[in-house]
């Protein structure tokens, strides 16, 4: 059973450029949370999703990102017109339910972009 | 405000110590608290969950303790190796909602020979 698989693992963009993540939960998994890291800093939330649908993005900004993750195929995070501050390690994590349930969530090894 | 604080933010120790690292939270209400090992490049692994009514939990060598009252969760590790090398995250999930995961800024942990 693979674990969640996120690709490219590196992302270098230039300013300007859309950038586009993907995340393939683990099988049977139909949750996915994206999270954004920052050098020296925690994780981040950014936005939470079942199949079809998005439950809360409330931790991704306004502009620029959307995420999906649609019926059949990978979920995907993307950033228009990319920011030197848009340079961060980006993690997809994975559960078999809502983690209020207690569900373990299961994280991919991340994509880190670098805006030049 | 739902924070989690964690300390120290570093700690350097010889290889076969043992050391305690610690997690302030302000989660409320609280389900359960996680603690994740996250080596450099990688994504974090789970190394124990505990809900309100455990006090403690132990995966190998690693020994988590819940105070729910003080709102204190501790790690222990004992007999440390060079891969205990990493990043330890303190994470705590809300009883509401469904963004309810709380992360630590994490306390990064070398083992040096």
């Amino acid at each position: 059973n693979a674990g969640v698989m996120q690709n490219p693992r590196h992302l270098v963009r230039r300013r300007g450029q859309e950038a586009r993540l993907r995340c393939s939960p683990m099988k049977g998994h139909s949750h996915v949370y994206w999270y954004r890291q920052l050098p020296e800093e925690g994780l981040k939330f950014m936005v939470y999703l079942q199949k079809e649908n998005i439950i809360d993005e409330s931790g991704m900004p306004k502009e620029r990102f959307s995420a999906e993750f649609p019926k059949e195929g990978p979920s995907i995070l993307r950033i228009q017109q990319v920011v030197r501050g848009d340079s961060a390690a980006y993690f997809c994590a994975s559960s078999p339910g809502q983690t209020i349930a207690h569900y373990e969530q299961y994280f991919g090894p991340g994509t880190r972009l670098t805006v030049t | 405000k739902n924070q989690v604080e964690q300390s120290p933010q570093s700690l350097i120790i010889l290889e076969g110590k043992n050391c305690t690292l610690q997690c302030n939270y302000t989660v409320s209400p609280f389900s359960n608290l996680r603690w994740y090992k996250q080596d450099t490049g990688r994504g974090p692994v789970s190394l124990t969950i505990m809900t309100f009514s455990e006090n403690t939990k132990s995966n190998g060598r690693y020994t988590a303790t819940l105070d729910a009252d003080t709102k204190q969760s501790s790690l222990h590790i004992t007999a440390s190796q060079l891969s205990d090398s990493a990043s330890y995250i303190c994470v705590v999930s809300a009883d509401r909602g469904a963004n309810n995961l709380f992360f630590g800024t994490g306390t990064r942990l070398t083992v040096i020979p």
